[in-house]
């Protein structure tokens, strides 16, 4: 059990154009999911946290104007990268919790990848 | 979570015992210590947590010393498969279960045939 999937796993898209990543738990609720970006060679750096029923926390850095987050259910976050451009282009990583059932783990989605032109 | 320190890169060959030692001196009485594996264009996977001594899992064995200032992750007989960047992490089972986590450079190993 315990998994969260994306999708799509990979999109491209014309630099002023808007994307949507969705990120799912397929078998579990999830009250905290994460969402992280990765740029090639480097690490994960987190970008928001999104918590079910209330507005995303984001980093220091992070735009939340450009990257729009909803999470609208227990099982379902929305990364929306509004108006792209290429700088973008990075790896997009969900990850979700199980909140107050416990886990000594999160469990990450296989990833997204964007590449705005 | 604390800061941890790893080696950015190792290399191997097939076969071979693999050990990947993370350094974390701040560590935290209620601290846990837990590995990640990334492969290449997908997300991390939960590898192993230990808290002291030994644990074992049908993937890896982590070695913890009694002062708990590093671990070392263990890779029994690696395969090409095993290629991937490894992250270690520490911090409390509260934070690494529900709260966003902090990956460090990871180690990148590269197995080769």
């Amino acid at each position: 059990g315990a998994v969260v999937s994306q999708h799509p796993s990979w999109v491209i898209c014309k630099s002023g154009t808007s994307v949507k990543i969705e990120c799912r738990s397929l078998d579990f609720q999830a009250t905290t999911m994460f969402w992280y970006r990765q740029f090639p060679k480097q690490s994960l750096m987190l970008m928001a946290t999104s918590n079910e029923g209330s507005k995303a926390t984001y980093e220091q850095g992070v735009e939340k104007d450009k990257f729009l987050i909803n999470h609208a259910s227990l099982t379902l976050s929305t990364l929306t990268v509004t108006s792209a451009h290429p700088e973008d282009s990075s790896f997009y990583i969900c990850s979700a919790s199980k909140g107050a059932v416990a886990s000594d783990e999160q469990y990450f989605g296989p990833g997204t990848r964007l590449t705005v032109t | 979570l604390a800061k941890t320190t790893q080696p950015i890169s190792m290399d191997s060959y097939e076969g071979q015992e693999v050990n990947i030692t993370c350094s974390h001196n701040n560590i935290a009485t209620n601290d846990y210590i837990t590995w990640y594996q990334q492969f290449p264009s997908q997300g991390p996977r939960f590898i192993i947590q230990g808290y002291k001594t030994k644990v074992t899992n049908e993937v890896a064995s982590l070695f913890i010393p009694a002062d708990r200032k590093s671990s070392t992750l263990s890779l029994p007989r690696v395969s090409l498969s095993d290629t991937a960047v490894y992250y270690c992490l520490v911090g409390d089972k509260w934070d690494t279960g529900r709260r966003a986590l902090t990956f460090g450079s990871g180690t990148r190993l590269q197995v080769q045939p």
